[in-house]
């Protein structure tokens, strides 16, 4: 069965160092996989979209990889601040396909 | 402004009872989706709609009903036939009609609790 593997467990970090997030998956061949961060009680907001035939995207303090074979993206915050706290969601399709999101993983950036 | 807006907030529903809820964007996309979040969970697809008049149920859809009777609407019932209707529901839309893969804009969730 497809699935989208995010740490169940939340991320402490200290304000100042890098977070990074993993996302795995099974049974996708996604052409596309994006990040979404959620806060508490609100709709998820996009981040970022990597294709499939790129290795890293950056935006400012943020940057993705992709591994195809894999099958893992990681997520990264450089610089971390306590406004960075919030779920991380990973999302990805079969070309044709709706989205699929993972369960996300909760980020704690402490000062 | 330009975005997704969903109302109402926090929904009511007594037992037996349809409710629905809105979702209305203004940003000209085709495709619109509805999913469930419950604590700790993810994203669940419950139907999704390319284009006007034509809508496909997702991965829960059993229990809910919708209709895309105009482009910038995507109203979602929640039927009595839904035994666990408690949760997070999020309305999204995104620009290209085939939506599979595209960035999806999120609307501010409705909260719907069962009394």
């Amino acid at each position: 069965s497809q699935k989208i593997e995010q740490n169940s467990e939340a991320l402490n970090i200290q304000e100042g160092k890098t977070a990074t997030l993993t996302c795995n998956y099974t049974n996708y061949s996604p052409a596309y996989l994006q990040w979404y961060r959620q806060d508490p009680g609100r709709g998820p907001v996009f981040l970022l979209l990597i294709r499939e035939n790129e290795k890293e995207k950056r935006k400012e303090r943020l940057k993705v990889t992709f591994d195809t074979t894999l099958k893992q993206s990681l997520f990264h915050i450089t610089a971390s601040q306590p406004a960075d706290s919030a779920t991380y969601l990973c999302a990805l399709a079969n070309s044709g396909y709706a989205l699929n999101f993972g369960k996300g993983t909760s980020l704690l950036v402490t000062p | 402004d330009g975005g997704i807006t969903q109302s109402p907030k926090y929904l009511f529903r007594k037992e037996g009872q349809n409710v629905t809820l809105s979702c209305e964007q203004n940003l000209n996309h085709d495709a619109m989706y509805w999913y469930r979040q419950d604590p700790g969970q993810g994203l669940r697809l419950i139907y999704y709609s390319q284009i006007v008049n034509d809508f496909q149920k997702g991965d829960i859809a059993e229990g809910y009903s919708v209709s895309r009777e105009k482009k910038e609407s995507f109203p979602l019932t929640v039927t009595s036939a839904q035994k666990n209707p408690t949760a997070f529901y999020l309305c999204a839309s995104s620009i290209d009609p085939t939506g599979a893969s595209e960035t999806q804009y999120f609307g501010p969730g409705t909260r719907l609790l069962v009394l």
